[in-house]
């Protein structure tokens, strides 16, 4: 399947290291996802791109940066990681609807930080 | 107390088996319930949506109780490729953000 799009699949980087992980998706939906899943925990949303509206979860730092520029492709900007940033990173989309939205995965990106 | 809580498991059961996940929600204003399905180091796929008046996809029935915030599968005559976590996911209303379980992973032993 391909609808959604991730690369790269893996990343090491080190804590000084500046990165950027991309989204693409070719379903024609209207608002993108970035979620992070570290082992054993819940998936946790990060940031929300919908109707050329951006919505972020607080609790991301700072060294996290999205950028939309069109409703198609996402971008997750990285500087100075840390260890703890080491997760899988998967990127979503969705038609917005009223009612339910269903959202569609990308294979994600693992993320190593050395 | 978690949003989207989830008996972790792992459930192990023979193929053949019916085998039953619950999930409860804190959220009284949720309106929009999911099962998604993980394999090892891949993504999660939608599996169901759950409706009010339950839901059945083949193997699978998805009921939903409002009154007591709680979502079920049920999953009859497993299959050795049903091994996966299995998510409850919850959708607030008109939020956009899906707010997940950390997932319930059942393995089928042959």
């Amino acid at each position: 399947e391909t609808g959604v799009t991730q690369t790269p699949r893996h990343l090491v980087m080190g804590m000084t290291n500046k990165k950027s992980l991309k989204c693409e998706q070719h379903l024609g939906h209207n608002a993108m996802y970035w979620y992070k899943q570290s082992a054993k925990k819940p998936l946790e949303l990060m940031f929300v791109y919908s109707l050329e509206e951006r919505v972020e979860n607080n609790s991301v730092p700072s060294r996290f940066s999205p950028e939309c520029p069109n409703s198609s492709h996402l971008f997750l900007h990285l500087h100075t990681l840390q260890p703890e940033d080491s997760a899988l990173y998967l990127c979503a989309s969705s038609q917005i609807l009223q009612g339910t939205d269903t959202q569609y995965f990308g294979p994600g990106t693992r993320l190593t930080v050395l | 107390r978690k949003e989207v809580e989830q008996d972790p498991g792992p459930f192990n059961v023979p193929e053949g088996a019916t085998v039953a996940f619950n999930c409860t929600y804190s959220n009284s204003a949720s309106q929009s319930f999911f099962w998604y399905r993980q394999d090892c180091r891949k993504e999660p796929k939608l599996l169901m949506s759950v409706y009010s008046s339950g839901n059945e996809d083949g193997r699978f029935t998805a009921q939903l109780n409002r009154a007591s915030q709680y979502i079920s599968l049920l999953i009859r005559d497993s299959k050795l490729s049903d091994s996966a976590t299995y998510l409850c996911v919850v959708k607030a209303g008109s939020a956009r953000q899906l707010t997940f379980g950390s997932g319930t992973q059942l393995t089928v032993l042959p």
